[in-house]
């Protein structure tokens, strides 16, 4: 069973300080994705990476697969009110078909 | 457009009701799924249809049906629910292939079972 774990379960800043959000497993993955999350709405797909060591940028969030492609990182430059939401992971795995094994989810606030 | 839609956005049922929550997409994404999620937890996969049929289920009481009538739309027919049964209902599409990964989800179906 594969499993991906999230840290911290929640985080609490002010604007205008940076945060990282974890992502770790002992799987390897063939994909990960950051979705974000508001409270009553679906996930919203930030980004899927795929190659081991990659990093993309999506404005002021930097997202890393580990060169193992078994963790992630989320980092947010600055943070702002509207960066407030539930931080998802999720994996995929050849092996799984098209199931994604989501982490545990990492809950952001940001005050203003 | 990347966008799945739901409907209802709520539903408020009885344990004795029968009714149906819609999904739709027009990405052409040939594989479609049915979440359940509970507060402050992620989604839970329930069911996968892939070219129309149903490819995994995921131990889903049979209180739950659901149905694929063409590559657009997902149906999800609830009868006899039980209060647990309560939760945000997601649907989601993705394309199939290498990028089956990359799921796209709609806002969902707030349940509330009476």
């Amino acid at each position: 069973t594969q499993l991906l774990e999230q840290s911290p379960q929640f985080l609490s800043i002010q604007e205008g300080e940076n945060l990282t959000v974890y992502c770790n497993s002992s799987s390897v993955f063939s994909s990960l994705q950051w979705y974000r999350q508001e409270p009553g709405e679906g996930p919203v797909l930030l980004v899927t990476v795929v190659t081991g060591g990659e990093v993309k940028k999506l404005k002021r969030l930097t997202f890393q697969f580990g060169d193992a492609r078994k963790d992630s990182s989320l980092h947010i430059t600055a943070a702002q009110p509207g960066d407030t939401g539930l931080y998802l992971c999720a994996g995929g795995a050849a092996a799984a078909g098209n199931k994604l094994t989501f982490g545990g989810g990492t809950r952001v606030l940001v005050k203003p | 457009d990347t966008e799945v839609t739901q409907t209802p956005k709520h539903l408020v049922m009885g344990m004795t009701n029968k009714k149906s929550l819609k999904c739709e997409q027009h990405m052409g994404h040939r594989a479609m799924y049915w979440y359940k999620q509970k507060a402050k937890k992620p989604p839970e996969l329930m069911f996968v249809y892939s070219y129309e049929k149903l490819s995994i289920n995921e131990s889903v009481p049979s209180r739950f049906s659901p149905e694929c009538p063409n590559s657009s739309l997902l149906n999800l027919h609830l009868h006899a629910l039980q209060p647990e049964d309560s939760a945000l209902y997601l649907c989601a599409s993705s394309p199939s292939g290498v990028q089956a990964y990359e799921q796209y989800f709609g806002p969902g179906t707030r349940l509330t079972v009476t």
